[in-house]
């Protein structure tokens, strides 16, 4: 089924060490996204992306760092992972907003299932 | 920038009943859309409705209808004949297009929902 995976689900990292959470979508999707939801919160906007090799900063993006050698990935690293990085994060991709693709569709962002992160 | 306010963090309704979550928003910018996000326990996000700004005619799509209030920058979602797999967190959330046409969605906190049977 189209849509985007992330792996892995389930992370338990210690203090300091560094992992990459991994996000795939096979729709051709120029825009893809990372968010973190902290519990009883909604989503803050880590980083995002408008095509390949293009990539900016959201509202949180400190402690993190993306890439996006290709239309179809966009992995979020983590380095020198911190207890406030306990977070669950998802990945999510649109077509370009503003164009009637972007509207059209069922799901105006198609979101993964989510990473739960826990640092200790 | 843009700001979503949701005011209610959790709501209960009795099923079969009428519930009506409420949302504010701020945006400088002229054009944008409004969702209305639902998310299970499973955490996998769903859209449940949107409306364009330039519309005035409220967007419904079978039991969820919105109230849109553009000058008072207001977006309630109204849920009709409430059923126990409404239970949920909803997000409002708002997604402004600048000429840079790069604007991306921003989020309110969330209002849990539960259905008491």
């Amino acid at each position: 089924n189209a849509g985007v995976t992330q792996t892995p689900k389930f992370r338990i990292l210690k203090i300091g060490q560094s992992m990459t959470l991994q996000c795939t979508q096979d729709m051709n999707h120029n825009y893809m996204y990372w968010y973190r939801q902290d519990p009883g919160m909604g989503l803050k906007l880590i980083y995002y992306s408008v095509g390949a090799g293009i990539t900016d900063k959201g509202e949180v993006p400190n402690g993190y760092n993306v890439s996006r050698s290709t239309t179809e990935d966009f992995p979020l690293r983590l380095e020198l992972a911190a207890p406030s990085q306990t977070s669950v994060y998802f990945c999510a991709s649109s077509a370009t907003p503003g164009t009637p693709t972007f509207y059209s569709g069922a799901n105006v962002l198609t979101f993964g299932a989510g990473s739960r992160l826990t640092v200790l | 920038a843009q700001t979503v306010t949701q005011s209610q963090p959790e709501m209960s309704v009795q099923e079969a009943e009428t519930v009506t979550l409420s949302c504010t928003y701020d945006t400088s910018e002229s054009d944008y859309y409004l969702f209305w996000y639902k998310q299970p326990p499973s955490r996998q996000m769903i859209l449940v409705i949107r409306q364009e700004a330039y519309k005035q005619q409220n967007a419904t799509e079978n039991r969820f209808s919105v109230n849109f209030q553009k000058a008072a920058k207001s977006f309630s979602l109204k849920i009709s004949d409430s059923q126990l797999g409404d239970a949920a967190m909803y997000f409002c959330a708002c997604a402004a297009i600048s000429n840079f046409g790069n604007e991306k969605l921003t989020f309110g906190t969330g209002t849990r929902l539960t259905i008491i049977p």
